[in-house]
């Protein structure tokens, strides 16, 4: 079954314990994404990449790393959490890294809670 | 830079009436445009995209947009409601000089009376 998924599905951590959000994609896609959602906000992009060892900021990207060694891999990393972190993460992915109209195909969530 | 306007952040619908969620776009060029939805605790579906073919979409589960380049808009439609629409809906738009980046609304929450 064609799929994005991320692990964990639901995290608490504490402030400055670093945490990595995993995230795999069995398409062959060569674009990801990574967006938090907050009330009323929608979805904001944090980082993005057009393939194998391409990434680039996004909207927020304050606070977080990402790397791109495989192409099906996009994983976050929080280096030391803070409670405005504290959000649901998505990761998305897309056939095409310059085709502004593809489909993203989007992962089930990642809740996390930095207490 | 594009943005992306829903009015509404809930709205509340009787089983069978008219769904209307309306969305404007900013952008200095003709965007893409998508709709997607999202049922509680998974992520997100897509249910239509414009992608400057023709500016009336049809996609899943019965609902269509219509894409207005003079009103920078592109709202969603669905006849008549089903309880099992019951979700979030999210507009978002898309350039191709901006990458592949989603912009996404604020959201518009679904409910539907029995």
């Amino acid at each position: 079954e064609a799929q994005v998924t991320q692990n964990p599905r639901y995290l608490i951590t504490v402030t400055g314990k670093k945490l990595t959000v995993t995230c795999s994609q069995n398409m062959n896609h060569e674009y990801m994404s990574w967006y938090r959602q907050d009330p009323g906000l929608g979805l904001r992009q944090i980082y993005y990449s057009m393939n194998v060892e391409a990434t680039d900021k996004g909207d927020v990207p304050e606070g977080y790393k990402v790397s791109r060694k495989e192409k099906r891999n996009f994983p976050l990393i929080l280096e030391s959490p803070s409670p405005n972190q504290t959000s649901l993460y998505f990761c998305a992915s897309s056939p095409a890294g310059r085709g502004a109209g593809d489909t993203q195909y989007f992962g089930p969530g990642t809740r996390l809670t930095v207490l | 830079a594009q943005s992306v306007t829903q009015l509404g952040s809930h709205v509340s619908v009787s089983e069978g009436a008219l769904v209307l969620l309306r969305c404007n776009y900013s952008s200095s060029v003709p965007p893409y445009l998508f709709w997607y939805v999202q049922y509680p605790n998974q992520g997100l579906q897509l249910l239509l995209k414009y992608t400057s073919a023709a500016t009336l979409v049809k996609g899943i589960n019965g609902f269509e947009a219509e894409f207005k380049k003079s009103e920078t808009s592109f709202h969603l439609t669905k006849p008549s409601a089903h309880m099992s629409d019951a979700a979030e809906y999210f507009c978002a738009v898309s350039r191709k000089a901006a990458g592949n980046k989603l912009t996404f609304g604020g959201g518009t929450r679904v409910l539907v009376k029995p």
